[in-house]
């Protein structure tokens, strides 16, 4: 059974600091992994998705890169804004889940102005 | 092109109660799952339905059911309501095709509370 977590579970920052939020999962048999953003109360917002052959995938000032053989992805954020503040969720699908994803415990982020 | 849309936004209802749960996706996009999240299991799979056929199920009692139109909308319900289905639920769109790697978009979410 896939298992999917993520560390620190909380992380607070001043602005302007570059930041990384860890992702680790279990079986490496994974089709794509995909981070998310959660604002409270609300719904998810796809940052980045990355194949399971590629290393990285990069968006503006997030660079999200894979290791599937170490079972490992790590989020990066650059020089940090206070609008950053959120939920950050690790998402993997699995090769044979169809659509379904398997999400880690997520990272809150609160950077401070 | 218009987002994922969940209606009704929140709802409070009681214990034994059910409820009924929609979900539009974008545009083209033929498959929905849908996902409970909650504080203390995070966000878990409830099932995915693509072209009005399940064709993926997590690991919930019976009481939880969906289905999908052939306009691709979606509804989950939950019959007899217990105090632990409180949640925020989520549906997710995708084209859905196999083989064709694809984002998932998300929609703000049901938020229901069963008292």
């Amino acid at each position: 059974k896939q298992e999917v977590t993520q560390i620190p579970a909380a992380l607070s920052v001043p602005e302007g600091e570059n930041l990384v939020l860890n992702c680790s999962f279990t079986d490496s048999a994974i089709y794509n992994l995909q981070w998310f953003r959660q604002d409270p109360g609300k719904g998810l917002t796809s940052l980045l998705l990355i194949q399971s052959s590629q290393r990285e995938q990069t968006s503006g000032r997030l660079n999200a890169s894979l290791d599937k053989s170490s079972g490992r992805s790590t989020l990066y954020i650059a020089a940090s804004q206070p609008g950053d503040s959120a939920t950050y969720l690790c998402a993997v699908r699995m090769n044979t889940g169809f659509q379904k994803l398997v999400f880690g415990t997520g990272t809150r982020l609160l950077v401070s102005p | 092109k218009a987002g994922v849309t969940q209606t009704p936004r929140y709802l409070i209802k009681t214990r034994g109660q059910q409820v009924t749960l929609s979900c539009s996706p974008i545009s083209g996009h033929r498959s929905v799952s849908w996902y409970q999240q909650t504080p203390g299991q995070g966000l878990q799979f409830l099932f995915e339905y693509f072209s009005e056929t399940q064709r993926n199920k997590g690991n919930f009692p019976g009481r939880f059911s969906g289905r999908q139109f052939s306009n691709s909308r979606s509804e989950m319900n939950v019959s007899t309501l217990e105090l632990g289905d409180s949640a925020l639920y989520l549906c997710a769109s995708s084209p859905g095709l196999a083989g064709i790697t694809d984002t998932q978009y998300f929609g703000p979410g049901t938020r229901l509370t069963v008292l």
